[in-house]
């Protein structure tokens, strides 16, 4: 079956970097489009970011812009979210979903605490 | 950006009753727009897509609706596994934003 596995999470100061990665099977991943999705503390769903899937097109929420990168590797089925000079308010559980458009499959999230 | 209102932001509900979730966006968003359902400690569930369509495996009882800028969300005869949190998601331009959701409580 379709198997999304995030890791990388972990609690870091304000300022430092961290890169989470998604890791895909049961599916041809290359044929997809993906998107990471996170949820602060106590608040709502929040779309990060989207990547097509070939890479030619990526997205970023205006919160992120600047600071995050998304990318993928459709040789070892890997996606990955590269995020710098983290802030507290980025923290919270980050989601990989897969979906160029609607998000269908989803993995259970890694956490990502930023606190001094 | 395009904006997702979502009400009533909570939902005291019982049983087997029938409820609506209201999700309006800022600008025009055709069908592009997704349900999900959301329980504490567990991934986001894709219930509808494309305003309308129900996805595989998703009970009969959800139904979505709307087009353009207002779209609801409805849930007949509420099921115990049914009480969670509820969130719009609109695909038409980046960035992708959800609404703010609805949580459905007994």
């Amino acid at each position: 079956q379709v198997q999304l596995i995030e890791s990388g999470g972990g609690v870091v100061h304000p300022g430092a970097d961290l890169r989470l990665s998604c890791a895909v099977s049961g599916l041809t991943f290359s044929s997809f489009g993906m998107q990471w999705v996170r949820q602060a503390p106590g608040k709502g769903l929040e779309w990060v970011a989207f990547i097509h899937y070939d890479s030619s097109k990526k997205y970023y929420a205006d919160s992120v812009k600047g600071r995050f990168t998304v990318s993928r590797d459709n040789s070892r089925n890997m996606l990955y979210l590269q995020m710098n000079s983290l802030r507290p308010d980025d923290m919270g559980v980050y989601y990989c979903a897969k979906g160029g458009l609607y998000l269908d499959v989803w993995g259970k999230g890694t956490t990502v605490t930023v606190s001094s | 950006d395009i904006q997702l209102t979502q009400s009533p932001p909570f939902l005291s509900a019982s049983l087997g009753d029938g409820v609506t979730i209201t999700c309006r966006a800022s600008h025009n968003i055709n069908s592009y727009l997704a349900w999900f359902q959301h329980k504490p400690g567990k991934s986001p569930k894709l219930l509808i897509y494309a305003a309308s369509s129900l996805e595989s495996g998703v009970p009969s009882r959800f139904s979505g609706s709307g087009s353009g800028t207002e779209f609801t969300l409805t849930i007949n005869s509420l099921q115990p596994e049914d009480f969670a949190t509820y969130y719009c998601q609109q695909l038409d331009t980046s960035p992708f934003t959800f609404g703010g959701g609805t949580k459905v409580e007994i």
